[in-house]
């Protein structure tokens, strides 16, 4: 089993959906989560922390829920811009984080 | 100042050759880390430095070395690649904490040949 599960998608969207995306992790003992957003031929970029508490920035809203062990995150009013692959982090080892095997997002105009 | 820099961008290397990668970053973190990232699949991790001490090792083959000379630079030394070997190559770099983000630099495509 995978520490840290996605499912890759793709997601084809049009402008200005809502699309959400789940990750389900392994280790009870997860002490921090996050997601990451990667440009084709780009590296990633960390989209936002996801706090247990949820979190929100702008468009974008993380949740975490720690019983069922997975972490979500929904995008409103999705843009051209949005086309990426969204990459879920989870850390529970110390200096060792385990990613996601990505969810691939395509906006459509 | 949140960036992580590599050198080179791109790379390519015959079999017998030695290079080297190269990745600097001057925000104090004192976790580094090296992925290969293999096209359409996430960053698989291959090395943790932590304080400048290599804290993790994912089974790596000795044709990668890495080498972390102080606490902003850390290196990958290549020698006698394969082909399969061809992937981005990433590094990041984290505060050292357990819950700290990670930031990546812009990483090295490498082609061996």
């Amino acid at each position: 089993r995978k520490e840290v599960e996605q499912d890759p998608g793709p997601f084809n969207v049009p402008e200005g959906a809502t699309v959400a995306f789940n990750c389900t992790y392994s280790n009870s003992a997860s002490q921090s989560f996050f997601w990451y957003r990667q440009d084709c031929r780009k590296e990633p970029k960390l989209l936002m922390s996801v706090y247990s508490s949820g979190n929100e920035d702008g468009r974008f809203t993380a949740q975490l829920n720690r019983a069922s062990q997975y972490i979500s995150l929904l995008i409103r009013d999705s843009k051209l811009s949005d086309s990426a692959t969204y990459l879920c982090v989870v850390n529970w080892a110390g200096n060792q984080f385990y990613f996601g095997t990505g969810t691939s997002l395509t906006v459509i105009p | 100042d949140t960036e992580v820099t590599q050198t080179p961008k791109h790379l390519v290397m015959g079999m017998t050759n030695k290079k080297s990668l190269k990745c600097e970053q001057h925000m104090g973190h004192r976790a580094m880390y090296w992925y290969k990232q293999k096209a359409k699949k996430p960053p698989e991790l291959m090395f943790v430095y932590s304080y400048e001490k290599l804290s993790i090792n994912e089974s790596v083959p000795s044709r990668f070395s890495p080498e972390c000379p102080n606490s902003s630079l850390l290196n990958l030394h290549l020698h006698a690649l394969q082909p399969e070997d061809s992937a981005l190559y990433l590094c990041a770099s984290s505060q050292g904490l357990a819950e700290e983000t990670q930031y990546f630099g812009p990483g090295t495509r490498l082609l061996v040949l």
